[in-house]
């Protein structure tokens, strides 16, 4: 049983270099959301979906853009990076009629 | 707009004692509000809602609408509740919006 699976779990970019973070859940979730860890500010919105086929802008899309490919997955993707982005990445689903959230085990991005 | 305070970013106290994680939120609706849990090297992991008003592992959360505060406490504090804490609102849509964070010690 997966849950959600991020892939990948580190990774290191050199400023203006692009990257894929995928995201897959196996629960049959509906929403999916990407989320960004830093110290002292907690987890701040990227982007969600709440059911297959839509995406809206979260607290911090700037930089980045999604895909909802199917209702399993869910990519982030960073098209130029930026020191700024820096962080940890944590992909979670939900169902509609629970807001429990299951996350994923985050993927350590270093933008230098 | 909707906003999540976690007023402390660490809590240490010692084996046995009680504790008390402070949440204070804002929110023109009806709130529902979770406490989220990240121990060492794993992933966040809902603890518990206040919807269900359960106790899970000693931990239980009042919501006081009045003082617009969730708090989360546990009378005898043990050393595997070392780890991360987040409390979060749902705000629209199923999206949660996550305080700060609280990271809690807990000493032998």
């Amino acid at each position: 049983n997966a849950g959600v699976t991020q892939t990948p779990k580190f990774q290191v970019l050199k400023t203006g270099q692009s990257m894929t973070l995928q995201c897959a859940q196996d629960m049959n979730h509906n929403s999916m959301y990407w989320y960004r860890q830093d110290p002292g500010m907690g987890l701040r919105l990227i982007y969600y979906s709440a059911s297959e086929g839509t995406t809206d802008k979260g607290e911090v899309p700037n930089g980045y853009n999604v895909s909802r490919l199917n209702k399993r997955e869910f990519s982030l993707r960073l098209e130029s990076a930026a020191p700024s982005q820096t962080s940890v990445y944590f992909c979670a689903s939900s169902t509609r009629h629970n807001y429990g959230y299951t996350f994923g085990s985050g993927t350590r991005l270093t933008v230098v | 707009a909707q906003r999540v305070t976690q007023p402390e970013k660490l809590l240490s106290v010692f084996k046995g004692a009680p504790v008390e994680l402070k949440c204070n939120y804002s929110y023109s609706g009806s709130p529902e509000l979770f406490w989220y849990v990240q121990y060492s090297r794993q992933r966040l992991q809902l603890l518990l809602r206040h919807i269900s008003r359960e106790s899970i592992k000693g931990f239980t959360a009042d919501l006081n609408k009045g003082e617009t505060s969730f708090h989360l406490k546990k009378p005898f504090a043990q050393e595997e509740d070392s780890a991360m804490y987040y409390c979060a609102l749902r705000s629209g849509a199923q999206k949660l919006v996550f305080g700060q964070g609280t990271r809690l010690t807990i000493n032998p």
